[in-house]
């Protein structure tokens, strides 16, 4: 079944604990991206990557780190968690980089993450 | 003020009326999505637009690029429509600005 996995779905963790989001498609999409989603906000683009080892600032980059090593994985790294990341976080995929072509969007079923 | 602009934030219909969910933006684009977003979370996209006009099912999506202007239409609109539907837009280097959303009810 076509997918794309995000791991952990919840977390509760402590400031300044590092953790890592994992997110995996098996649809051998070029284009990958993380969101993050809060209340009155929106959802806001956190890093993005065309293809591998090609990673890109999204509009809340700030405390984030990503990697694309290979095609089917782009990890979200937290090196230091504060509070304020607290959120809503959905990676997503596209089979051609955005905007080109059919590029329809596969998003994973998110993850919260809780920050104390 | 915001680069991509939903209208209305809310919506409450009742069973089987036509709807319709406006998209305006400020910035260049190359594409426009719309997504929807059911209450346990997950999103799916519905339509991706670069011009013209889009059909799938009783769902219609339209885009004036000149205007900078796109519309979702549901027809014939059923409870299990009800969801946030949010519209994205994407630039020429891979980045997507979104829509604060619409929340769309149906009532039976």
């Amino acid at each position: 079944e076509a997918q794309v996995t995000q791991n952990p779905r919840y977390l509760i963790t402590v400031t300044g604990k590092k953790l890592t989001v994992t997110c995996s498609q098996n649809m051998n999409h070029e284009y990958m991206s993380w969101y993050r989603q809060d209340p009155g906000l929106g959802l806001r683009q956190i890093y993005y990557s065309m293809n591998v080892e090609v990673t890109d600032k999204g509009d809340v980059p700030e405390g984030y780190k990503v990697s694309r090593k290979e095609k089917r994985n782009f990890p979200l790294i937290l090196e230091s968690p504060s509070p304020n990341q607290t959120s809503l976080y959905f990676c997503a995929s596209s089979l051609i980089p955005q905007p080109i072509g059919n590029g329809e969007l596969f998003f994973g079923e998110g993850s919260r993450l809780t920050v104390l | 003020k915001n680069e991509v602009e939903q209208s209305p934030q809310n919506l409450t219909a009742q069973e089987g009326e036509f709807i319709t969910i406006n998209c305006s933006y400020s910035v260049g684009i190359s594409a426009l999505h719309w997504l929807q977003q059911h209450p346990g979370g997950g999103i799916v996209s519905l339509f991706m637009l670069s011009s013209g006009k889009k059909k799938h099912g009783r769902l219609i999506a339209t885009i004036n690029i000149q205007e900078k202007h796109s519309s979702l239409h549901i027809t014939a609109s059923h409870p299990r429509d009800s969801a946030v539907y949010i519209c994205a837009v994407g630039g020429s280097q891979g980045n997507l600005i979104f829509g604060k959303g619409t929340k769309l009810s149906v009532k039976p």
